[in-house]
């Protein structure tokens, strides 16, 4: 099925400990993004691509890294995992046309203890 | 800044009434509105993505509708079902730069009771 695939599901860190979470799309989409969502907080965006290559920070980049070598993927790594990166993680693409809507994946439910 | 307010941030009804979740922007400069379900532990559904020269789109049982020169928009649920039961978010494409960015509201969380 066409879509956003995001891997793992779940993952417990212990702080100070680095990750990488995957997402992969197969639409061929241009623009990917990364987002957490925390209680009382909504959706906040973390970093953000408009194609392979270009990569530019969103509201709460700190502690994050992206690169964008391929349509396909655009992996977001913890450098340094701390508690307060605990949050559950979305990835999300879009078509570059301004008047195309976003999909987005499942989440990655990341608890840094 | 565009900033995206969602009221109320959870709604209880029984099942079969009508409802209305209302969303409203700041920044009228925007590509289009985006409404999303979302399940406990779950992602995020598209349900309907409204362009800024539309009034309106629909779905079954959904319809959502756009003033863009008052900032507001809302999702309309007839015949609530159990199924509902979930939060909603509304999400802006702003029009002043063609990054690709949604600006998201906080959500309204439906309770349809049986």
């Amino acid at each position: 099925n066409a879509g956003v695939t995001q891997t793992p599901k779940f993952q417990v860190l212990k702080t100070g400990q680095s990750m990488t979470l995957q997402c992969a799309q197969d639409m061929n989409h241009e623009y990917m993004s990364w987002y957490r969502q925390d209680p009382g907080m909504g959706l906040r965006l973390i970093h953000y691509s408009v194609g392979a290559g270009i990569t530019d920070q969103g509201e709460v980049p700190n502690g994050y890294n992206v690169s964008r070598s391929t349509t396909e993927d655009f992996p977001l790594r913890l450098l340094s995992a701390a508690p307060s990166q605990t949050s559950v993680y979305f990835c999300a693409s879009s078509p570059k046309r301004f008047t195309a809507g976003y999909t987005f994946g499942s989440g990655t439910r990341l608890t840094v203890v | 800044k565009q900033e995206v307010t969602q009221i109320p941030a959870a709604l209880s009804v029984p099942e079969g009434e009508n409802l209305v979740l209302n969303c409203s922007f700041t920044d009228s400069a925007i590509y289009n509105l985006q409404w999303f379900r979302q399940d406990p532990g779950k992602g995020l559904t598209s349900l309907l993505l409204i362009q800024s020269s539309q009034r309106e789109q629909t779905s079954g049982r959904l319809n959502a509708s756009l003033d863009k020169s008052s900032g507001r928009s809302t999702l309309y649920i007839a015949a609530s079902q159990p199924g509902d039961s979930a939060t909603y978010l509304c999400a802006v494409r702003p029009g002043s730069s063609n990054t690709g960015k949604l600006i998201f509201g906080q959500g309204t969380t439906l309770q349809v009771k049986p």
